[in-house]
């Protein structure tokens, strides 16, 4: 298995652009989440899904943010318009909660991205 | 309300010397307990994980963790660092009653020195 793609790798944008970062998780895992890496703020949970259905999305910081996941191998981040301090690390994971070891996650390599 | 503590931010060590990353968790319950490792630039990689049984834990790369419920502690060790283990590590915990999502530490930077 190819593990979690998340593309681009990298993002750089100008303030008021809209930006959007795609997901593909493990195929047969039925969670998905998407976090925030900033060195103030540490790694954040934005929002999860179970079997495509957004369960929490306490995280995510405000109506700027939205996120998707229309099936089960894709999921978008999107923020507009976008501000310089969403610049950040973003992160995809995916976990298949079956199991006791259901809950274990493996993470994508991650998008940064720079909002000029 | 449930807590993941790593209460050392920076750790330096001398590669060769031993090392031991703390975490204290605050729950009712015993919960599952995971370490991650997180390398410059890349995404995090679990490490290993507790769920019952054996208190010490066995994981890649060499490191052990040793579950103390007396103490509410999941501590990271490792016999011999080597340059390549200088990284952010991770503590989280997922709740019994509630295993969808994990419970992040703030993260211990190591830095490991020739």
């Amino acid at each position: 298995d190819a593990g979690v793609i998340q593309s681009p790798r990298h993002e750089v944008t100008e303030m008021g652009q809209e930006v959007t970062l795609r997901c593909k998780p493990i195929s047969g895992h039925d969670y998905l989440f998407w976090y925030r890496q900033t060195m103030m703020r540490g790694l954040e949970l934005l929002i999860y899904f179970n079997n495509n259905v957004p369960i929490d999305d306490s995280g995510m910081p405000e109506d700027r943010f939205s996120a998707k996941m229309p099936n089960a191998s894709f999921s978008t981040l999107k923020i507009q318009p976008s501000e310089p301090r969403d610049s950040a690390v973003y992160f995809c994971a995916s976990s298949s909660g079956k199991g006791r070891g259901g809950n274990e996650q493996f993470f994508g390599p991650g998008t940064r991205l720079t909002v000029l | 309300a449930q807590s993941v503590t790593q209460p050392d931010i920076h750790i330096t060590v001398s590669e060769g010397a031993s090392l031991e990353l703390r975490c204290n968790y605050s729950y009712g319950a015993t919960p599952y307990l995971f370490w991650y490792v997180q390398s410059p630039g890349q995404g995090l990689q679990l490490l290993l994980k507790y769920f019952s049984g054996d208190t010490l834990v066995q994981g890649i790369k060499g490191f052990e963790a040793e579950f103390k419920r007396s103490q509410s502690s999941f501590n990271l060790r490792k016999p011999s660092v080597h340059w390549s283990d200088a990284a952010e590590y991770f503590c989280a915990v997922a709740l019994t009653y509630n295993t969808d999502k994990l419970i992040f530490g703030t993260g211990t930077r190591l830095q490991v020195f020739p």
